[in-house]
């Protein structure tokens, strides 16, 4: 059974860096599919962040491009968010994702809540 | 972006009834519409994809119609454990957008 879990801070200070793994077990990252993360705002507002494919390429959000970067540990079969410059806007449960076809979020993480504060 | 806009925002109802959660989008996105529910402490679950494609472990009371821009959500018969959030998602184009979430109440 695949089974994602984020980790990583829970608080981070404005203008820094907001760093986040996801460890990924049942399944190997490189055998197919995309892996996303995808944020939810107090207010339940969500929003896809971006994805690394199963080969490596990686796909984000126009509206986070200069700021976001998708990487990963194949040895580890992690993969990993790094959001840059954070501010209080960016507070959020972060969770990471297991595409399926066409865009679907097949499977979840239980998600870790960020806090962005000084 | 496309834009989900999802209603009712709270939902309460009793086990045996039925309920349905609307989501329309701001431009055609076909078939390709996901339905997602979440519970505190649990993993998102996927319920339905592609308009109406149940997900392997979907209970059968769960259905989604639709097409285009209008998408509905239907719960026949239910069960207490279906309390929590739910989120529609468009799944036809980059980035996937969500509607902004239906919390439904088990009375």
């Amino acid at each position: 059974e695949i089974q994602l879990q984020e980790s990583g801070p829970g608080l981070v200070k404005p203008s820094q860096s907001l760093s986040l793994t996801c460890s990924v077990t049942g399944y190997t990252i490189t055998s197919g599919y995309d892996w996303s993360w995808i944020r939810k705002f107090p207010g339940n507002k969500m929003e896809w962040m971006g994805y690394i494919s199963n080969s490596g390429s990686t796909n984000y959000n126009p509206s986070l491009k200069i700021r976001i970067s998708i990487t990963r540990d194949t040895s580890k079969n992690q993969f990993f968010l790094q959001l840059n410059s954070v501010t209080t806007e960016d507070t959020a449960t972060y969770y990471c994702a297991r595409g399926s076809m066409r865009r679907v979020l097949a499977y979840w993480g239980q998600g870790t809540l960020v806090t962005v504060s000084s | 972006d496309v834009q989900m806009t999802q209603s009712p925002s709270n939902l309460a109802a009793s086990p045996g009834e039925s309920v349905s959660i609307n989501c329309k989008a701001s431009k055609s996105i076909s078939k390709y519409l996901a339905w997602y529910q979440q519970k505190p402490g649990k993993a998102n679950k996927l319920l339905i994809y592609s308009g109406s494609t149940l997900q392997s472990g979907t209970p059968s009371r769960f259905s989604g119609s639709g097409s285009g821009t209008d998408f509905t959500l239907t719960i026949r018969n239910l069960e207490p454990e279906d309390f929590g959030l739910y989120y529609c998602q468009q799944h036809n184009e980059y980035p996937p957008t969500f509607g902004s979430g239906t919390k439904l109440e088990i009375k």
